[in-house]
């Protein structure tokens, strides 16, 4: 059975930093890998969406990249902004239809 | 294009109480999903459904049940409500096929069960 983690649980920066969050499955034999930002009280916003066949996806400020021979995926943030606070959660799609999210990290950029 | 709409936003049940959750898209995708949010944890996936008249369940079906009738609309059902279906539902959506199976989300709903 699947299953999705992410490191850390919460993270706080000062405005400015990079930063870097991670997400471990357990199974490799994945169709794509997707990541969401969510604020508090709303729905999940696609970030980044990351093919099986791909090693790395950019929109931005964002770049996620994709081993799925280790099980990780990463998503770098540069020159955070207090608008980046928000969890941010990564799923992985099978070849069937199930989409399996990891429970997210907390992020808060400090002004 | 208005997404995915879900209605209502908020809901207060008593305990073995009835309703439906109702979940619009307007993007004509094929695919659409049921997922429940608990307090501090990821999205479990409740059923989904690969195009009208086609449902399936996910990982967390029990004491649910959905229908499909149009491509547009996707409603769940709860039956008997329980304190343990306490969360917050949400709907999505993707166009399915041969493309990206990106995900698009709606509001959510926060159901309250006492």
């Amino acid at each position: 059975k699947q299953e999705v983690t992410q490191i850390p649980a919460a993270l706080s920066v000062p405005e400015g930093e990079n930063l870097v969050l991670n997400c471990s499955f357990t199974d490799s034999a994945i169709y794509n890998l997707q990541w969401f930002r969510q604020d508090p009280g709303k729905g999940l916003t696609s970030l980044l969406l990351i093919q099986s066949s791909q090693r790395e996806q950019t929109s931005g400020r964002l770049n996620a990249s994709l081993d799925k021979s280790s099980g990780r995926s990463t998503l770098y943030i540069a020159a955070s902004q207090p608008g980046d606070s928000a969890t941010y959660l990564c799923a992985v799609r099978d070849y069937g239809q199930n989409f399996v999210f990891g429970p997210g990290t907390r992020l808060s950029v400090l002004p | 294009n208005a997404g995915v709409t879900q209605t209502p936003k908020f809901r207060i049940l008593k305990i073995g109480q009835s309703m439906t959750l109702q979940c619009t898209q307007d993007m004509n995708h094929n695919y659409m999903y049921w997922y429940r949010q608990d307090p501090g944890m990821g999205l479990k996936l409740i059923y989904y459904s690969v195009g009208a008249g086609i449902t399936d369940k996910g990982e967390v079906p029990n004491g649910y049940n959905v229908s499909r009738s149009t491509t547009e609309d996707f409603p769940l059902r709860l039956e008997l409500a329980a304190p343990s279906q306490t969360s917050v539902y949400f709907c999505a959506s993707t166009i399915g096929g041969r493309d990206t199976y990106e995900q698009y989300f709606g509001p959510g709903t926060r159901l309250t069960v006492t």
